[in-house]
């Protein structure tokens, strides 16, 4: 168990509406980032926050949004969704900004009929 | 041609051999070199981190890092059905715009009892 929980594990819905992945970071953990895995794509970076202030993106679309509350845990929202973002999307966090020694959840598997 | 490149395998090795898994690069900045193990439908747990050329060991696990040529491996010993797992490499540089992780595709192994 790394420490990093996500909700829910599984989220089934439709096309062209809108959903929440939640995520806690490890205790004392500073940096949130959000992935998408999908079979075709691997694992891609969508962004990152550091204590509340985004400090990186990849490759998220404008679709996709994300935010760091102050007790630091972060939400990526997902709106008029698509079939092709069904995925498995991964939190994971670190102490400090540095995007090396990240530890991943346990992902939320969005499947979009 | 992509980031980071990592043969997909599938490998297929007996119980107690020596495994080598491999991933080849092409961006000089990268500077942190990481391997992630994935069981099916799980997230990625972080097995060892490199800074720079060098070795690496923990119990089994031994990773290299050979920035002259841009390739890096992990050699797990005496290898056991539960390290049957995908296994990513992932690199990033330090600060700015080479501050987030690369994963490559994943290599996926299979131990045989």
């Amino acid at each position: 168990d790394s420490g990093v929980t996500q909700t829910p594990k599984h989220l089934i819905t439709a096309t062209g509406q809108r959903v929440t992945l939640r995520c806690s970071p490890r205790s004392g953990d500073l940096s949130v980032y959000w992935y998408q895995q999908s079979l075709d794509q691997g694992l891609q970076f969508l962004i990152q926050y550091y204590n509340g202030e985004e400090r990186a993106k990849g490759n998220i679309l404008e679709r996709f949004s994300a935010q760091q509350f102050p007790d630091l845990h972060s939400e990526l929202n997902l709106s008029s969704l698509e079939l092709g973002d069904s995925a498995l999307y991964f939190c994971a966090s670190s102490v400090r900004g540095q995007s090396y020694e990240q530890y991943f959840g346990p992902g939320t598997r969005l499947t979009v009929t | 041609q992509k980031e980071v490149e990592q043969d997909p395998g599938p490998l297929s090795v007996p119980e107690g051999a020596i495994v080598s898994l491999n991933c080849t690069y092409s961006n000089s900045a990268f500077q942190y070199f990481m391997w992630y193990r994935q069981y099916s439908r799980k997230g990625p747990e972080l097995l060892m981190y490199t800074y720079s050329s060098g070795n690496k060991e923990d119990g089994r696990f031994t990773a290299q890092v050979d920035k002259s040529s841009k390739y890096i491996s992990l050699f797990i010993r005496d290898s056991q059905p539960s390290d049957s797992a995908t296994y990513l490499c992932a690199m990033s540089g330090y600060g700015g715009a080479t501050n987030k992780l690369i994963f490559g595709t994943g290599t996926l192994l299979a131990v045989q009892p």
